[in-house]
């Protein structure tokens, strides 16, 4: 399964709204996972089941969808939200496939 | 508290072997499984090898398949990558990460919840 995320930057202000995007090349019911990654670190795992949020993530993080679009949404950027965010599917496997990236970046 | 060290890396010539290890604490071990994913230099994220909580089913990606060998000591709490005739796009850093969800195969290559910091393998003349 080949995950696509769009777009592969986004240049945002803090405190705004972001939409990242992710679409699977089949369906994938809601096997799919977010993750964040800052410089020099592990990623993170934010979401799972597609909607759920993981232990201690903060609320203004939200996923989305099911089959084979998705959308992770933060309600209003932190500067610490500045890093990767990484989909992955793990409904068809091996192997299991995450999407290429998406940068958020200071605007 | 889950913790997972990575040790093993290093640089190795093209051809050459590498055996990584990951060190796993603060859960039962033997009901998890365990993967290896990794991540080329400024790349995104790779994965690369996956074993069951008992050690019986182990699953690789294509580009590693009859290279690398995946295993675990469950008496240790220890998750090993033998790595065999390294190439240069293997240079990478390789995390182990932990699947979310133990206690039946089905959860072998899961999501993960819990990633070590990494180790650095550079394939290199």
């Amino acid at each position: 399964t080949v995950m696509t995320q769009s777009p592969a930057t986004l240049s945002v202000s803090p405190g705004e709204r972001v939409t990242l995007s992710c679409r699977a090349s089949q369906i994938i019911s809601s096997d799919l996972a977010w993750y964040q990654q800052k410089p020099g670190q592990a990623p993170r795992l934010l979401i799972y089941g597609a909607s759920t949020r993981a232990t201690g993530i903060p609320a203004r993080f939200s996923g989305s969808g099911s089959g084979t679009e998705f959308t992770l949404t933060i309600s209003s950027l932190q500067s610490e939200d500045f890093a990767v965010y990484y989909c992955q599917q793990y409904n068809s496997w091996p192997p299991l496939t995450f999407g290429g990236g998406t940068k958020v970046e200071i605007k | 508290e889950v913790q997972l060290v990575e040790s093993g890396g290093g640089l190795v010539q093209p051809g050459g072997s590498l055996r990584l290890s990951c060190a796993a604490s603060g859960f039962t071990f033997s009901t998890y499984g365990m993967n290896w994913v990794r991540q080329a230099p400024g790349k995104g994220l790779e994965w690369v090898s996956g074993i069951g909580g008992s050690g019986g089913n182990r699953y690789y990606a294509d580009s590693v398949k009859g290279r690398f060998t995946i295993s675990r000591d469950n008496s240790k709490n220890i998750l090993y990558l033998q790595m065999n005739n390294l190439r240069a796009e293997d240079t990478a850093i390789y995390y182990c990460a932990k699947a979310s969800r133990g206690g039946y195969s089905g959860y072998d290559l899961y999501y993960f919840d819990y990633w070590g910091q990494g180790t650095l393998v550079t394939v290199s003349s």
